[in-house]
């Protein structure tokens, strides 16, 4: 148990164009979802947090216009890079966190790679 | 503020050895701890996880343990494998309450056949 999913698990776009990553909990209630950035050879960067049905709260330093976050159920929230730049390449990771459960412990999806020439 | 350090950032052994990843963190105040594996171009996979009052956890060749007055865990894998070839991240969370996990930079792990 415990599976979450991202979809897609690469995308390729144009510079000035939106991409929407999917991230689900495919076999449990999620009501907290994160996401994080990845660069090559570090550690995973925390973008923002989101809670089903209210606003995402955004890291420091993350632009909240450019990274639109949407948690609309407790199985699914979904990140849209808006008017993408190359240096918005990198790789994205969900995170989803158990509603039930004593230890809320995270769970990762596999990565969503996004390339923009 | 929190901070999580992992030594050594690289490691390459032979395989069938028994070793020792390094994770310490500077605030002994936290709820839990876990560690993750990711292999490159993935995302993580949770290994163990141990709650502030625990001592270890453990999971086949895998055991954690956790001395939370010195801010300090570790993780052993027993008779390395080439599979187990990966990046090894340890995350803490400060609170029950608390929303996130603060992660460590990673070990690098290769297993030489």
């Amino acid at each position: 148990g415990a599976v979450v999913s991202q979809h897609p698990s690469w995308v390729i776009c144009k510079s000035g164009t939106s991409v929407k990553i999917e991230c689900r909990s495919l076999d449990f209630q999620a009501t907290t979802m994160f996401w994080y950035r990845q660069f090559p050879k570090q550690s995973l960067m925390l973008m923002a947090t989101s809670n089903e049905g209210s606003k995402a709260t955004y890291e420091q330093g993350v632009e909240k216009d450019k990274f639109l976050i949407n948690h609309a159920s407790l199985t699914l929230s979904t990140l849209t890079v808006t008017s993408a730049h190359p240096e918005d390449s990198s790789f994205y990771i969900c995170s989803a966190r158990r509603s039930s459960g004593p230890y809320n412990e995270q769970f990762f999806g596999p990565g969503t790679r996004l390339t923009v020439l | 503020k929190q901070e999580v350090t992992q030594i050594p950032a690289a490691l390459s052994v032979p395989e069938g050895e028994n070793l020792v990843l390094n994770c310490s963190f500077t605030d002994s105040a936290i709820y839990n701890l876990q560690w993750f594996r990711q292999d490159p171009g993935k995302g993580l996979t949770s290994l163990l996880l141990i709650q502030s009052s625990q001592r270890e956890q453990t999971s086949g060749r895998l055991n954690a343990s956790l001395d939370k007055s010195s801010g300090r865990s570790t993780l052993y894998i027993a008779a390395s494998q080439p599979g187990d070839s990966a990046t090894y991240l340890c995350a803490v969370r400060r609170g029950q309450g608390a929303q996130k996990l603060v992660f460590g930079q990673g070990t690098r792990l290769t297993i030489n056949p």
